[in-house]
């Protein structure tokens, strides 16, 4: 079965400053998908990033990036320039890929990371 | 064009009631996922919809039930209602093609006391 570890309870980081999240993962399956979301103290899910295993460059969006090393099984979330409203939980996730899940499709859950960006 | 609607966002019940929640999901997605999450268990996935049948399910008791309808609307269900059951519900939506992205509600929060 797979799993995901956050080990990272909470965080804090200084406006304008970079953080990273880290998250780690186990699977036996060669290809899935990976999902980085955040939930701001109004509860709404949103989709941060995404990553598709097999692709070996690492996704981005805006001032978020990832560090995906398959091989460790290690995909950790850099925010450049920390602002205020970066405040949330963030959330590590799996899911298998579309032609190994079948019916499957579900997204499994780290249990969070707290982060606190600080004026 | 409009998120995933979920309906209602707060509501407090007994022990042994039951509840219905609801979710409309993006217009043109098929797919419906609720999830329960709560401060000790984390997220939890509870059932896929789609297309009106159930796809997957998690391992929760048999006390928790779901249905789509033909617009894609889902209602989850929840009878004799524990205190464990104060949660988080969250519904999403994924779009059938490709992406393979969750777009989620704002959740129903239910206090069971």
């Amino acid at each position: 079965a797979q799993t995901v570890t956050q080990s990272q309870p909470e965080m804090s980081v200084q406006e304008a400053e970079t953080v990273t999240l880290s998250c780690t993962y186990d699977t036996s399956e060669s290809n899935y998908y990976l999902f980085w979301y955040k939930q701001p103290p109004s509860r709404q899910m949103i989709l941060v990033i995404r990553q598709e295993a097999y692709k070996q460059q690492n996704a981005t969006e805006n001032r978020f990036s990832v560090n995906f090393q398959k091989a460790a099984k290690s995909f950790s979330l850099k925010i450049s320039d920390s602002q205020l409203g970066d405040t949330a939980m963030y959330f590590c996730a799996f899911m298998k890929h579309l032609l190994n899940a079948g019916n499957n499709r579900k997204l499994i859950w780290g249990l969070g990371t707290s982060l606190a960006v600080n004026p | 064009k409009a998120g995933v609607t979920q309906t209602p966002r707060y509501l407090i019940k007994t022990r042994g009631q039951q509840v219905t929640l609801s979710c409309s999901p993006i217009s043109g997605h098929r797919s419906v996922s609720w999830y329960q999450q709560t401060p000790g268990q984390g997220l939890q996935f509870l059932f896929e919809y789609f297309s009106e049948t159930q796809r997957n399910k998690g391992n929760f008791p048999g006390r928790f039930s779901g249905r789509q309808f033909s617009n894609s609307r889902s209602e989850m269900n929840v009878s004799t209602l524990e205190l464990g059951d104060s949660a988080l519900y969250l519904c999403a939506s994924r779009s059938s093609s490709g992406a393979n992205v969750l777009t989620f509600g704002a959740g129903s929060r239910l206090t069971v006391l």
